[in-house]
């Protein structure tokens, strides 16, 4: 069963920095693209980053480009997502996803950016 | 960037409708148009995959379909467990795009 867990979630300043973590299992990670995905509150989904298979391609909408980085550990299964110079416009429940065309996706995780 | 433009952004309904939810793509994005639903507090769940196909475990009531640059999602007979929001997304160029969403209510 395919599993993605995220974790590292919280309130945070703005202009800080937080880190996003995402364990997957059920399947082969480092066969597969994967992706991050936010909502705000009340509002719809917006892609935030992909990383390919061995992560030497990234890529990134403009509102984040800069700011947010995206890695990823194969020997971990693990997913993660550097976020630099929050803005109170990051604040959203993130998610995990597996593939560019996200067929799995984790429970989420909330962030907060506000003084 | 393409702009996926969905409509309607809500839908009042009723048990055992017909419903069709469509997205309308600023270029052409080929197949690659999934729909997702997504419940309150939940995750995101992919519904359809590459415009027309069914993912694994979803209720043959729902279905894809393309004309030109319009997708939709239909739900027939739909049941009080498909009431929930309804996204589209392209990913045939990046940036990635998903339309705004469609919330489903009953009557």
């Amino acid at each position: 069963e395919v599993q993605l867990v995220e974790s590292g979630g919280g309130l945070v300043q703005p202009g800080r920095s937080l880190k996003l973590s995402c364990a997957a299992s059920g399947f082969t990670f480092s066969n597969y693209y994967m992706a991050w995905v936010r909502q705000a509150p009340k509002k719809g989904l917006e892609w935030v980053a992909t990383i390919s298979t061995s992560g030497s391609r990234t890529y990134y909408p403009d509102s984040v480009k800069g700011r947010f980085t995206i890695s990823r550990d194969n020997a971990k299964s693990s997913l993660y997502l550097q976020m630099n110079s929050l803005k109170s416009e990051d604040t959203a429940t993130y998610y995990c996803a597996r593939e560019v065309a996200l067929d799995y996706w984790g429970q989420g995780v909330m962030v907060t950016v506000s003084s | 960037d393409i702009q996926m433009t969905q409509s309607p952004s809500s839908m009042s309904v009723s048990l055992g409708d017909t419903v069709t939810i469509t997205c309308r793509a600023s270029q052409d994005v080929g197949i690659y148009v999934n729909w997702f639903q997504q419940k309150p507090g939940k995750s995101p769940r992919r519904m359809i995959y590459r415009a027309t196909n069914l993912a694994d475990g979803v209720p043959s009531r729902f279905s894809g379909s393309r004309s030109g640059s319009d997708y939709s999602l239909t739900i027939s007979s739909l049941e009080s467990e498909d009431v929930a929001d309804y996204h589209c997304l392209q990913y045939d160029e990046y940036p990635n795009t998903f339309g705004a969403g469609t919330k489903l209510e009953l009557k």
